[in-house]
């Protein structure tokens, strides 16, 4: 089945610790994204990758790191940086033909 | 700066009582309009795109339409699967036409 995987789906963390959430997709869409979303918000763009070894910040991209090293694979990095990281994440691809983003399952970061 | 809308925060239904969501925008060029479906602690799961006024699209009990400053996401007769809370998503045209702008959902309740 074609889709996009994140893992893990439930992530703790200590004050003051990295920690990474992994995205994977086979839909060999090129672009991928990272969302956040906060209770009664709309998703917030943290980073996004139009093509491999390229990806630019989106709105609150402070705090957080990606790469884009394989088509597949967008891992984003929360750093001790980011004040306020309790969030559910989410990623997403899109096919540059139609511009429609496919979202993966999620993942919810705690901070301990 | 692109800005969403949607309204009301909340509705609550009797199955098989149809009524209206919306989503009010503000664009300076419209790419493409979207609606997703997100169940508690999943991603948002893709529904439909609309691209000029005047368009609508069906899927089963759901029926999206779209003017110049509004989309509605009309549901008929609802039943208690269709519970959820429903996003509204505009993508510009210009230097940002990548990204997605959301409206913060209408939690929907279907009672039986």
């Amino acid at each position: 089945d074609g889709g996009i995987t994140q893992s893990p789906k439930y992530l703790f963390r200590k004050e003051g610790q990295n920690v990474t959430l992994s995205c994977e997709q086979n839909l060999n869409h090129d672009a991928m994204y990272w969302y956040r979303q906060d209770p009664g918000q709309g998703l917030r763009l943290i980073y996004y990758s139009q093509i491999v070894n390229d990806f630019q910040k989106g709105d609150i991209a402070e705090g957080y790191s990606v790469s884009r090293e394989k088509k597949e694979s967008f891992p984003l990095t929360v750093t001790s940086a980011q004040k306020n990281p309790t969030a559910f994440y989410l990623c997403a691809s899109s096919d540059t033909n139609t511009d429609t983003q496919y979202f993966g399952p999620g993942t919810r970061l705690t901070v301990l | 700066e692109d800005q969403v809308t949607q309204s009301p925060e909340a509705l609550r239904l009797q199955e098989g009582e149809s009524s209206s969501l919306n989503c009010s925008y503000t664009v300076s060029g419209l790419r493409g309009l979207f609606w997703y479906r997100q169940d508690p602690g999943k991603g948002p799961e893709f529904l439909f795109t609309l691209y000029s006024a005047g368009e609508e699209k069906e899927k089963e009990r759901l029926k999206a339409t779209l003017t110049k400053k509004e989309s509605f996401l009309h549901i008929t007769a609802p039943k208690p699967e269709d519970s959820a809370t429903y996003l509204c998503a505009v993508q510009g045209i210009g230097a940002n036409d990548y990204k997605l702008s959301f409206g913060a959902g209408t939690t929907v309740t279907v009672r039986a």
